[in-house]
């Protein structure tokens, strides 16, 4: 019964290629978030999607795009891949945080993503 | 400057050691605070969420000092088990319908000898 799933857990790519990384919640939480975790092991927000309205885009690459077909899900594409884009991407899902400001975050497992 | 500091670590404690850990932060308008846990290549999980009047969470206080803009961890009675990185997490904005802002420092590694 694991609350935030993500599949895959890795995946080894080469350059240039375009994957999809998908993540689902049985929380019934309303907020869902992208984060990239580097090699320095900094957590940075990329997006959330609260009842599938985009609440956050931070600064990054276009060829990364969000879809949300549904609350329960977040899946992330990126286009045309790049070395830098190796890391660990987490998904996370919470309350809505403007109704609850002293919310959890729950994080899936994480995709360690290798750009070769 | 950096909207979330800690200092990276790590901290080297013996078993049954006080360790105190501090994060500042740059925006004065920030709003919600909290402390994460991350165990080495696992995700990260809510340690506690930090109230203005600070709290207590068995061997585990937290502090806000907003007029400082930091926030601190106090750990006592130190286990094997809390050996980990401690990441603060900054909330700001989201209201009124704007975007929300959500900053992770570069988190605290504690170790925890015996």
């Amino acid at each position: 019964d694991t609350a935030v799933s993500q599949t895959p857990k890795y995946l080894v790519t080469q350059m240039g290629n375009d994957k999809s990384i998908k993540c689902e919640q049985n929380l019934g939480h309303d907020t869902m978030y992208w984060y990239k975790q580097d090699s320095k092991k900094f957590l940075k927000i990329m997006f959330s999607y609260n009842n599938k309205e985009l609440i956050i885009n931070e600064t990054v690459p276009n060829r990364f795009s969000p879809k949300s077909p549904d609350k329960a899900h977040l899946n992330l594409h990126i286009n045309s891949l790049e070395l830098g884009d190796s890391a660990v991407y987490f998904c996370a899902s919470s309350q809505e945080p403007r109704r609850f400001p002293l919310y959890e975050q729950y994080f899936g497992p994480g995709t360690r993503l290798t750009v070769t | 400057r950096k909207e979330v500091e800690q200092d990276p670590g790590p901290f080297n404690v013996p078993e049954g050691a006080t360790v105190a850990f501090n994060c500042t932060y740059s925006n004065s308008a920030s709003q919600s605070f909290f402390w994460y846990r991350q165990d080495c290549r696992k995700e990260p999980k809510l340690l506690m969420s930090v109230y203005s009047s600070g709290n207590e969470d068995g061997r585990f206080t937290a502090q806000l000092n907003r007029a400082s803009q930091y926030i601190s961890l106090l750990i006592r009675d130190s286990k094997l088990s809390d050996s980990a990185t401690y990441l603060c997490v900054v909330t700001r904005g989201g209201n009124s319908g704007g975007y929300q802002k959500v900053t992770f420092g570069t988190g605290t590694k504690l170790q925890v000898i015996p």
